[in-house]
Protein backbone atom coordinates (compact mmCIF):
# COMPACT_ATOMS: atom_id res chain seq x y z
CA UNK A 1 0.00 0.00 0.00
CA UNK A 2 2.02 2.91 -1.11
CA UNK A 3 2.08 6.05 0.60
CA UNK A 4 1.25 9.73 -0.58
CA UNK A 5 3.82 10.17 -3.81
CA UNK A 6 5.07 13.48 -4.57
CA UNK A 7 7.57 13.97 -8.13
CA UNK A 8 10.00 16.03 -8.58
CA UNK A 9 12.00 15.59 -5.14
CA UNK A 10 13.82 17.91 -6.17
CA UNK A 11 13.14 20.72 -8.64
CA UNK A 12 15.94 23.42 -9.71
CA UNK A 13 14.27 26.89 -11.75
CA UNK A 14 15.87 29.38 -13.14
CA UNK A 15 13.88 32.90 -11.91
CA UNK A 16 10.61 33.94 -14.43
CA UNK A 17 10.33 29.99 -14.97
CA UNK A 18 7.25 27.68 -13.98
CA UNK A 19 7.42 25.04 -11.54
CA UNK A 20 4.71 21.93 -11.17
CA UNK A 21 4.86 19.66 -8.21
CA UNK A 22 2.84 16.41 -8.16
CA UNK A 23 1.03 14.79 -5.65
CA UNK A 24 -0.62 11.35 -5.68
CA UNK A 25 -2.48 10.86 -2.53
CA UNK A 26 -2.86 6.99 -0.91
CA UNK A 27 -4.98 5.20 -2.27
CA UNK A 28 -8.55 5.63 -1.24
CA UNK A 29 -7.76 9.20 0.01
CA UNK A 30 -9.24 12.02 -2.53
CA UNK A 31 -8.72 14.71 0.10
CA UNK A 32 -5.68 16.80 -0.38
CA UNK A 33 -3.52 19.65 1.05
CA UNK A 34 -0.52 21.52 0.51
CA UNK A 35 2.15 22.77 2.72
CA UNK A 36 5.14 25.21 2.25
CA UNK A 37 7.86 24.67 4.38
CA UNK A 38 10.43 27.54 4.39
CA UNK A 39 14.33 26.52 5.92
CA UNK A 40 14.12 26.31 9.86
CA UNK A 41 10.30 27.06 9.56
CA UNK A 42 7.23 25.27 10.07
CA UNK A 43 4.65 24.11 7.67
CA UNK A 44 2.60 26.98 6.65
CA UNK A 45 -0.86 25.81 5.07
CA UNK A 46 -1.47 26.90 1.32
CA UNK A 47 -4.80 24.86 0.07
CA UNK A 48 -6.98 22.42 0.60
CA UNK A 49 -8.88 20.07 -2.25
CA UNK A 50 -10.87 17.56 -2.82
CA UNK A 51 -11.29 16.22 -6.20
CA UNK A 52 -11.94 18.91 -9.14
CA UNK A 53 -13.02 21.19 -6.14
CA UNK A 54 -11.01 23.84 -4.26
CA UNK A 55 -12.63 23.71 -0.47
CA UNK A 56 -9.85 26.45 0.95
CA UNK A 57 -7.28 28.35 -0.56
CA UNK A 58 -6.86 30.56 2.05
CA UNK A 59 -3.08 29.95 2.66
CA UNK A 60 -2.09 30.63 -1.04
CA UNK A 61 -0.68 34.12 -2.60
CA UNK A 62 -2.84 35.38 -4.73
CA UNK A 63 -0.78 35.79 -7.70
CA UNK A 64 1.44 33.40 -9.70
CA UNK A 65 -0.12 30.33 -7.23
CA UNK A 66 -2.49 27.70 -8.83
CA UNK A 67 -3.52 24.24 -7.75
CA UNK A 68 -5.80 21.62 -9.14
CA UNK A 69 -7.03 18.07 -8.44
CA UNK A 70 -8.60 16.91 -11.35
CA UNK A 71 -11.04 13.52 -11.28
CA UNK A 72 -8.11 11.88 -12.81
CA UNK A 73 -4.40 11.73 -11.98
CA UNK A 74 -2.38 13.22 -9.38
CA UNK A 75 -2.90 16.76 -7.88
CA UNK A 76 -0.77 19.63 -9.24
CA UNK A 77 0.56 22.42 -7.40
CA UNK A 78 1.76 25.61 -10.29
CA UNK A 79 3.88 28.34 -9.38
CA UNK A 80 4.08 30.45 -12.35
CA UNK A 81 7.28 33.43 -12.74
CA UNK A 82 9.37 31.66 -10.07
CA UNK A 83 11.29 33.83 -7.61
CA UNK A 84 13.96 33.34 -4.96
CA UNK A 85 11.91 33.40 -2.37
CA UNK A 86 9.39 30.61 -3.62
CA UNK A 87 12.83 28.26 -2.37
CA UNK A 88 11.35 25.92 -0.49
CA UNK A 89 10.14 22.53 0.73
CA UNK A 90 6.42 21.69 -0.59
CA UNK A 91 4.82 18.71 0.77
CA UNK A 92 1.41 17.36 0.38
CA UNK A 93 -0.72 15.39 2.60
CA UNK A 94 -3.90 13.36 1.90
CA UNK A 95 -6.85 12.11 4.17
CA UNK A 96 -9.47 9.71 3.29
CA UNK A 97 -12.28 12.14 4.32
CA UNK A 98 -12.94 15.58 5.46
CA UNK A 99 -13.39 16.16 9.00
CA UNK A 100 -11.11 17.90 11.63
CA UNK A 101 -9.81 14.53 13.31
CA UNK A 102 -9.11 12.95 9.92
CA UNK A 103 -5.24 11.62 10.07
CA UNK A 104 -3.38 13.63 7.24
CA UNK A 105 -0.54 11.63 5.60
CA UNK A 106 2.41 13.57 4.15
CA UNK A 107 4.56 12.88 1.18
CA UNK A 108 8.25 12.91 0.96
CA UNK A 109 7.98 16.56 -0.01
CA UNK A 110 9.38 18.68 -3.02
CA UNK A 111 12.64 20.90 -2.76
CA UNK A 112 12.46 23.71 -4.87
CA UNK A 113 15.30 25.62 -5.78
CA UNK A 114 14.96 28.83 -7.43
CA UNK A 115 18.63 30.27 -9.03
CA UNK B 1 -6.94 33.29 11.96
CA UNK B 2 -4.78 30.78 14.51
CA UNK B 3 -1.67 31.18 15.43
CA UNK B 4 0.33 28.20 17.22
CA UNK B 5 3.41 29.38 19.00
CA UNK B 6 6.19 26.62 19.99
CA UNK B 7 9.03 27.00 22.59
CA UNK B 8 12.02 25.88 23.16
CA UNK B 9 13.19 26.04 19.62
CA UNK B 10 16.67 24.03 20.12
CA UNK B 11 16.42 21.52 23.65
CA UNK B 12 19.59 19.04 24.12
CA UNK B 13 18.97 16.63 26.61
CA UNK B 14 20.85 13.94 28.25
CA UNK B 15 20.09 10.25 27.25
CA UNK B 16 17.74 8.84 29.29
CA UNK B 17 15.99 12.11 30.76
CA UNK B 18 12.56 13.39 29.90
CA UNK B 19 11.94 16.41 27.31
CA UNK B 20 9.02 18.39 27.46
CA UNK B 21 7.82 21.12 24.37
CA UNK B 22 5.34 23.81 24.94
CA UNK B 23 2.77 24.72 22.67
CA UNK B 24 0.28 27.67 22.91
CA UNK B 25 -2.57 28.53 20.00
CA UNK B 26 -4.74 31.67 19.44
CA UNK B 27 -8.32 30.06 18.13
CA UNK B 28 -10.62 28.76 21.07
CA UNK B 29 -12.28 26.85 18.33
CA UNK B 30 -9.29 25.15 17.68
CA UNK B 31 -10.03 21.50 18.81
CA UNK B 32 -7.86 18.94 17.49
CA UNK B 33 -3.73 19.08 18.40
CA UNK B 34 -1.85 16.41 16.36
CA UNK B 35 2.53 16.26 17.07
CA UNK B 36 4.45 15.87 14.54
CA UNK B 37 8.18 14.19 14.22
CA UNK B 38 10.42 15.55 10.87
CA UNK B 39 13.59 14.01 10.23
CA UNK B 40 16.23 16.08 8.10
CA UNK B 41 15.50 15.53 4.90
CA UNK B 42 11.98 13.31 5.74
CA UNK B 43 8.67 13.94 6.01
CA UNK B 44 6.36 14.64 9.08
CA UNK B 45 5.33 12.15 10.83
CA UNK B 46 2.30 11.83 13.27
CA UNK B 47 3.54 10.53 16.75
CA UNK B 48 0.77 11.82 18.73
CA UNK B 49 -2.63 13.75 18.88
CA UNK B 50 -5.15 15.09 21.37
CA UNK B 51 -8.59 15.93 21.03
CA UNK B 52 -10.04 18.96 23.04
CA UNK B 53 -12.44 16.73 24.69
CA UNK B 54 -9.40 15.08 26.59
CA UNK B 55 -6.87 16.37 28.84
CA UNK B 56 -4.28 13.71 28.48
CA UNK B 57 -3.21 10.84 26.28
CA UNK B 58 -0.40 8.64 26.56
CA UNK B 59 1.43 6.19 24.01
CA UNK B 60 4.39 4.27 25.77
CA UNK B 61 7.36 7.21 25.82
CA UNK B 62 4.88 9.71 24.77
CA UNK B 63 2.34 11.71 26.23
CA UNK B 64 0.46 14.74 25.53
CA UNK B 65 -1.50 17.64 27.68
CA UNK B 66 -4.08 19.74 26.99
CA UNK B 67 -5.44 22.75 28.85
CA UNK B 68 -8.44 24.33 26.75
CA UNK B 69 -9.24 26.48 29.45
CA UNK B 70 -5.25 28.21 29.13
CA UNK B 71 -4.74 27.39 25.16
CA UNK B 72 -1.68 25.41 26.19
CA UNK B 73 -0.52 22.23 25.10
CA UNK B 74 2.70 20.04 25.83
CA UNK B 75 4.70 17.13 24.61
CA UNK B 76 6.42 14.95 26.69
CA UNK B 77 9.03 12.38 25.98
CA UNK B 78 10.27 10.18 28.53
CA UNK B 79 13.57 7.97 28.66
CA UNK B 80 14.80 9.97 25.55
CA UNK B 81 16.88 7.95 23.53
CA UNK B 82 19.50 9.36 20.64
CA UNK B 83 16.88 8.29 18.01
CA UNK B 84 14.50 11.06 19.27
CA UNK B 85 16.53 13.19 18.33
CA UNK B 86 14.56 14.95 15.34
CA UNK B 87 12.54 18.48 14.20
CA UNK B 88 9.11 17.96 16.57
CA UNK B 89 5.91 20.27 15.66
CA UNK B 90 2.73 20.46 17.17
CA UNK B 91 -0.31 22.02 15.32
CA UNK B 92 -3.65 23.17 15.51
CA UNK B 93 -6.79 22.28 13.66
CA UNK B 94 -10.25 23.77 14.04
CA UNK B 95 -11.74 24.26 10.50
CA UNK B 96 -11.49 20.99 8.50
CA UNK B 97 -8.41 20.28 6.59
CA UNK B 98 -6.60 23.57 7.90
CA UNK B 99 -3.64 22.61 10.33
CA UNK B 100 -1.74 25.38 11.56
CA UNK B 101 2.37 24.66 12.51
CA UNK B 102 4.80 25.62 15.26
CA UNK B 103 8.00 27.24 13.83
CA UNK B 104 9.20 23.49 15.08
CA UNK B 105 11.77 22.46 18.17
CA UNK B 106 15.03 20.78 17.80
CA UNK B 107 15.68 18.05 20.00
CA UNK B 108 19.32 16.60 20.42
CA UNK B 109 19.22 13.69 22.39
CA UNK B 110 22.77 13.29 23.83
CA UNK B 111 24.24 9.73 24.24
Amino acid sequence: NAGVMQNPRHLVRRRGQEARLRCSPMKGHSHVYWYRQLPEEGLKFMVYLQKENIIDESGMPKERFSAEFPKEGPSILRIQQVVRGDSAAYFCASSQSSGVFNEQFFGPGTRLTVL
Amino acid sequence: GENVEQHPSTLSVQEGDSAVIKCTYSDSASNYFPWYKQELGKRPQLIIDIRSNVGEKKDQRIAVTLNKTAKHFSLHITETQPEDSAVYFCAARGTEGKSTFGDGTTLTVKP
